[in-house]
């Protein structure tokens, strides 16, 4: 089962930042937190992904809390390609990657 | 384009058939792992392997087997397909596969239809 909590759906306007929100309240010390996409029915992408500190890439950024029992992925100036179900999953390596339900990211023009 | 190629795009077979799934990882990753995204089930991991051993198992049914070759890519062989069996396959790969810190990149599916 997967160790995430998101919300089932969100929308964004275009051009506008999309934060999507994640908790991950049971999760252990050594586990990272990584964001995939899966646009339509393509491959899951994968985006970002970090352990304590907030990270930050060409796709996105990644702010984790300081007790580490949620996070948000900020996707800056959103377009309608982002338009995808977004997965949060957290992963300690020795175990498979676990997707959830995912939150439906829905960017309007 | 993740560098992850998976063959066929599209496979079309009747129950009770055998088929199998080729991947071939991202150059440099030991890794492979194989996924099977249902309507109803969602994104489901069925088996990794690493540098050509098995590292770990999912739900994968007894009817579906997977290896990986020398040149580390691997094939997923589907048999006495039943139409439940009808599903997106994915593989992915990864540099080591036991690190957290390594990604897992992920091929472009391929489309199984049991009829």
């Amino acid at each position: 089962d997967a160790k995430t909590t998101q919300p089932p759906s969100m929308d964004c306007a275009e051009g506008r930042a999309a934060n999507l929100p994640c908790n991950h309240s049971t999760i252990s010390g050594n586990e990272y937190v990584y964001w995939y996409r899966q646009i339509h029915s393509q491959g899951p992408q994968y985006i970002i992904h970090g352990l304590k500190n907030n990270e930050t890439n060409e796709m996105a950024s990644l702010i984790i809390t300081e007790d580490r029992k949620s996070s948000t992925l900020i996707l800056p100036h959103a377009t309608l390609r982002d338009t995808a179900v977004y997965y949060c999953i957290v992963f300690s390596g020795n175990t498979p990657l676990v997707f959830g339900k995912g939150t439906r990211l829905s960017v309007i023009a | 384009d993740s560098g992850v190629t998976q063959t066929p795009k599209h496979l079309i077979t009747a129950t009770g058939q055998r088929v199998t799934l080729r991947c071939s990882p991202r150059s440099g990753d030991l890794s492979v792992y194989w996924y099977q995204q249902s309507l109803d089930q969602g994104l489901q991991f069925l088996i990794q392997y690493y540098n050509g051993e098995e590292r770990a198992k999912g739900n994968i049914l007894e009817r579906f087997s997977a290896q990986q070759f020398p040149d580390l890519h691997s094939e997923l062989n589907l048999s006495s397909l039943e139409l439940g069996d009808s599903a997106l396959y994915f593989c992915a790969s990864s540099v080591t596969g036991q690190d957290p810190y390594n990604e897992q990149f992920f091929g472009p599916g391929t489309r199984l239809t049991v009829l």
